[in-house]
């Protein structure tokens, strides 16, 4: 069975840089079926998605966060990583990694073909506070 | 892209059947028939529970079902029952490739 698990620091500091790892294991990172995902979630507030990248490397990021945040994959480790600069209270929230999918008919191989979230891990708390 | 529409709480009874509706825009849930559903019990993570709109994953009970008209989808559960109890999200794909979800919706078993 597929699990997923984030880690990193729980506590960064005003416009320093947030660094989080997912390790994947009962899977291959490098299945060509799947993608591997960030999401958020604030204190008491919504799901937010973030990125999205493929065993190839490939990337799609949401527009707004895509200056400040950078995913990488390292397929000999089973691991995807996030990392989110300049980050500021705001950036406080639980994040998620994730195994995603595309969707029938759309482009292949690509990771802004991704539809819906199938997998998540446990979730880990960052608080950005000085 | 905003976040689609939710009601911020829904309850029912046991045994009663209610809705959830979550509504978007032409440029997502319009768009596509790319929307998913997903289930979130207090400090845990959420899970998936239906996909392209009307599919359920395997081993998710067919209490749930989701359907779309237009910008706006819909998650049904029948037979209301207390493990029901959690926030339900919502989630849409988007003409610029994005996945957006909902604002949540707490569904309360009276």
């Amino acid at each position: 069975q597929l699990q997923l698990r984030e880690a990193g620091p729980g506590l960064v500091k005003p416009s320093e840089t947030l660094s989080l790892t997912c390790t994947v294991s009962g899977g291959s990172i490098s299945s060509s079926n799947f993608y591997w995902a960030w999401i958020r979630q604030a204190p008491g507030k919504g799901l937010e998605w973030f990125g999205n990248v493929y065993y190839t490397g490939r990337t799609y990021y949401k527009p707004s966060l895509k200056s400040r945040m950078t995913i990488s994959v390292d397929t000999t480790e089973n691991q995807f990583s996030l990392r989110l600069t300049s980050v500021t209270a705001a950036d406080t929230a639980v994040y998620y990694c994730a195994r995603a999918e595309a969707g029938p008919r759309l482009p292949t191989e690509t990771p802004a073909s991704v539809t819906l979230i199938r997998d998540w891990g446990q979730g880990t708390l960052v608080t950005v506070s000085s | 892209q905003s976040a689609l529409t939710q009601p911020a709480s829904v309850s029912g009874s046991p045994g009663q059947s209610i809705t959830i509706s979550c509504t978007g825009s032409s440029t997502d849930i319009g768009a596509y028939d790319f929307v998913s559903w997903y289930q979130q019990h207090p400090g845990k993570a959420p899970q998936l529970i239906i996909y392209d709109v009307t599919n359920r994953p395997s081993g998710v009970s067919n209490r749930f079902s989701g359907s779309k008209s237009g910008n706006t989808a819909s998650l049904t559960i029948s037979g209301l029952q207390g493990e029901d109890e959690a926030d339900y999200y919502c989630g849409s794909y988007t003409s610029s490739s994005t996945l957006v979800f909902g604002g949540g919706t707490k569904v309360t078993v009276l």
